[in-house]
């Protein structure tokens, strides 16, 4: 069991904006802005597309957006395309013994 | 552009120590702006941090893993390593190493996203 909760899935059809969610508790999420989201193709390495809840490394599409409200982070994926099809995993800093969680993962389909 | 290679045995006995080694190569592993990662994926599932170390040396792990892990750093050769023991079939995984900024310079920092990554290597336990 992953230490923090994402929906198994979520679709949505080309030109749609899709949101998922990430779950934690006060001793991650809620306590730390140091949330990060990746992006994995079946059979590749995972791909950082957000970072510090909302900032987006070079060369990521601004079509991809964070946020956090409590301990509850979010990703929100606008424009979608198919090669968003993928699966997304959300990550967060918790604190100095368990440093850091990722949730279980989040699979993506484009209609 | 920095680059991330693992190497290792793609098979381990079951109670027997599985041992990675992580090449770099475009960086210094010598930086204090960053920690060398340890995180795997089980088939078909999830990611499991296991570990990071920063280049004084100091490395810190998921408590999960109950000890089992020891990750090291080889700065001369621009690699790092994770030894995990006492494996059993659970431990069958792709093992990925990754560089992670940290938060602000010094160990003990909170790391602040795993980028880049290597490519992954599978390794499975079996006898």
């Amino acid at each position: 069991q992953s230490a923090l909760t994402q929906p198994a899935s979520v679709s949505g059809s080309p030109g749609q904006s899709i949101t998922i969610s990430c779950t934690g508790t006060s001793d991650d999420i809620g306590s730390y802005h140091l949330v990060s989201w990746y992006q994995q193709h079946p059979g590749k390495p995972p791909k950082l597309i957000i970072y510090e809840v909302y900032k987006r490394p070079s060369g990521v599409s601004n079509r991809f957006s964070g946020s956090k409200s409590g301990n509850t982070a979010s990703l929100t994926i606008s424009g979608l395309q198919a090669e968003d099809e993928a699966d997304y995993y959300c990550c967060s800093y918790a604190g100095i013994t368990t440093f850091e969680v990722f949730g279980g993962g989040t699979k993506l389909t484009v209609l | 552009q920095v680059q991330l290679q693992e190497s290792g045995p793609g098979l381990v006995k079951p109670s027997q120590t599985l041992s990675l080694t992580c090449t770099v190569s475009g960086a210094s592993i010598s930086s204090g702006d960053y920690y060398w990662s340890w995180i795997r994926q089980p088939p078909g599932r999830g990611l499991e941090f296991i570990g990071y170390i920063y280049y004084m040396g100091r490395a810190y792990y998921n408590p999960s893993l109950k000890s089992r892990a020891t990750i090291s750093l080889d700065p001369s050769k621009i690699q790092f390593s994770l030894d995990l023991n006492s494996v059993t079939a659970a431990d069958t995984a792709v093992y990925y190493c990754a560089r992670a900024k940290t938060y602000y310079y010094g160990s003990g920092s909170p790391g602040n996203g795993f980028d880049p990554w290597g490519q992954g290597i599978l390794v499975t336990v079996s006898s």
